[in-house]
């Protein structure tokens, strides 16, 4: 069973420009969530998707978004990217609808903004 | 709102020796409990979890956590430490009575591997 596949794996962009990153779910997972992880605030939520529906979102601003297809791939746009922004960008899927499950995590997109 | 805290965030131990992470959670309902194992570079792996049941909860290479309700603690131990136990752990809770799937994290400990 294939794993939760980012891509791209590594990233550079600009102050200023904006970025999207891919997650592909686990074949049968609806669940899709994002996290952001840096040195100082560590694993932070940023978004959660079920069926195409945004449950869920963290404390993060309007910059960052997502969506998520029909066939449960995800995608995040981050726009007018700034230094702080340089992070790993971790995505994970669950299983349809259950909280007791755990959340099956990607490799991350290492996303640095000079 | 949740929160877990992790009690030390480099812990380092000889080869051998019996390997104790700490985390404290705060849920104001009964929680899903989890350990994750990241290396360099890496995605999360899943140790273990506790969900219901035996509190006593038993995961991959040799690992073990005991969930403690009266303590509000998740610790992870390990009898013997390996070399290739080296990495970073993370704890995380979620409500069982949560409307969407979100994690909350601890702060992580990396641990050392010292032969």
């Amino acid at each position: 069973k294939a794993g939760v596949t980012q891509t791209p794996r590594y990233l550079i962009k600009t102050r200023g420009q904006q970025v999207t990153l891919s997650c592909s779910p686990i074949s049968g997972h609806r669940s899709v969530s994002w996290y952001q992880q840096t040195p100082g605030q560590g694993l932070q939520f940023l978004f959660e998707y079920f069926s195409e529906t945004q449950r869920n979102k963290g404390n993060f601003p309007g910059r960052f978004s997502g969506r998520q297809f029909s066939n449960s791939r995800s995608e995040m746009n981050v726009s007018t990217l700034e230094l702080g922004d340089s992070a790993l960008y971790l995505c994970a899927s669950s299983p349809p609808d259950r909280a007791d499950t755990e959340a099956f995590f990607g490799q991350g997109t290492r996303l640095t903004v000079v | 709102a949740q929160s877990v805290t992790q009690l030390g965030s480099h812990v380092s131990v000889s080869e051998g020796a019996l390997v104790l992470l700490r985390c404290n959670y705060s849920s104001s309902v009964p929680p899903y409990l989890f350990w994750y194992v990241q290396y360099p570079n890496q995605g999360l792996q899943l140790l273990l979890k506790y969900t219901t049941g035996a509190t006593l909860v038993k995961g991959i290479n040799g690992f073990e956590a005991e969930f403690k309700k009266s303590e509000t603690s998740f610790h992870l131990t390990k009898p013997s430490a390996h070399m290739s136990d080296a990495a970073e752990y993370f704890c995380a809770v979620i409500d069982s009575g949560a409307g969407s799937y979100q994690l909350t994290f601890g702060k992580g400990t990396k641990l050392s591997v010292i032969p």
